[in-house]
């Protein structure tokens, strides 16, 4: 069966600091991996997918970066975190973008 | 665009059914996710529907009408732990999957 894995659960960042958050996913190969960020008491906003080593799709502008160094492992990144970047970021992996998307646990950012 | 709308909260009773309501514009529709979420957890899938009608799973059922650009997600014998945010989620050509707020289901004994 399939797993994903995201970590760490918690993160407290200062205001500038930089972040990596990494997911990864066993049991498959070449999923579909996407990450999200969800405000409190709002839907998930998109913000990276991949379809492919190599291949991110950005959907939108900020300070973020996403990678895939490796078919089953994405990370989310950023060189200097600002305040609006505090959220709860979720992972997740689809067989084919018409197939159900599971979450990794999430990660809670707190940006002070 | 995509626009999605749901409740943004809705209340029932331990036992009773509840309907939860998801309207969308978009162009190039695939598919409509329903999904489930705990407070501070990660959503979980629960319904898929593509083609128009109903699809039934347990205490579950979710109906789609694409002409409308509307789907509901069906919950019979509600129990306390069915308390919960319920996230319509429309799919596009494009491959990518656009989410609603969420709509917040209290239920109560």
């Amino acid at each position: 069966s399939q797993t994903i894995h995201q970590w760490p659960a918690t993160l407290v960042q200062p205001v500038g600091s930089p972040l990596s958050l990494e997911c990864t996913v066993e049991g498959t190969s070449n999923p579909n991996l996407y990450w999200y960020r969800q405000a409190a008491g709002r839907g998930l906003q998109l913000l990276f997918y991949s379809v492919g080593i190599g291949q991110i799709s950005s959907e939108v502008p900020q300070n973020l970066s996403a990678s895939r160094p490796q078919d089953r492992q994405f990370i989310l990144s950023s060189k200097k975190l600002l305040l609006s970047d505090s959220g709860f970021y979720l992972c997740a992996w689809s067989f084919e973008s018409n197939q159900p998307q599971h979450f990794g646990d999430g990660t809670r950012l707190s940006i002070l | 665009g995509q626009n999605i709308d749901q409740p943004t909260e809705m209340t029932a009773t331990e036992g009773a059914i509840v309907q939860i309501n998801c309207t969308y514009q978009t162009s190039g529709f695939n598919g409509l996710f329903w999904y489930q979420q705990h407070a501070g957890e990660a959503p979980t899938f629960l319904s898929y529907n593509v083609l128009d009608g109903l699809e039934e799973k347990g205490r579950f059922s979710s109906f789609l009408s694409r002409s409308k650009g509307y789907s509901y997600l069906l919950l019979k014998e509600l129990q306390m732990k069915d308390s919960a945010s319920y996230l319509c989620a429309v799919k596009t050509n494009a491959g990518k999957s656009t989410f609603g707020d969420g709509t917040t289901l209290t239920v109560k004994p």
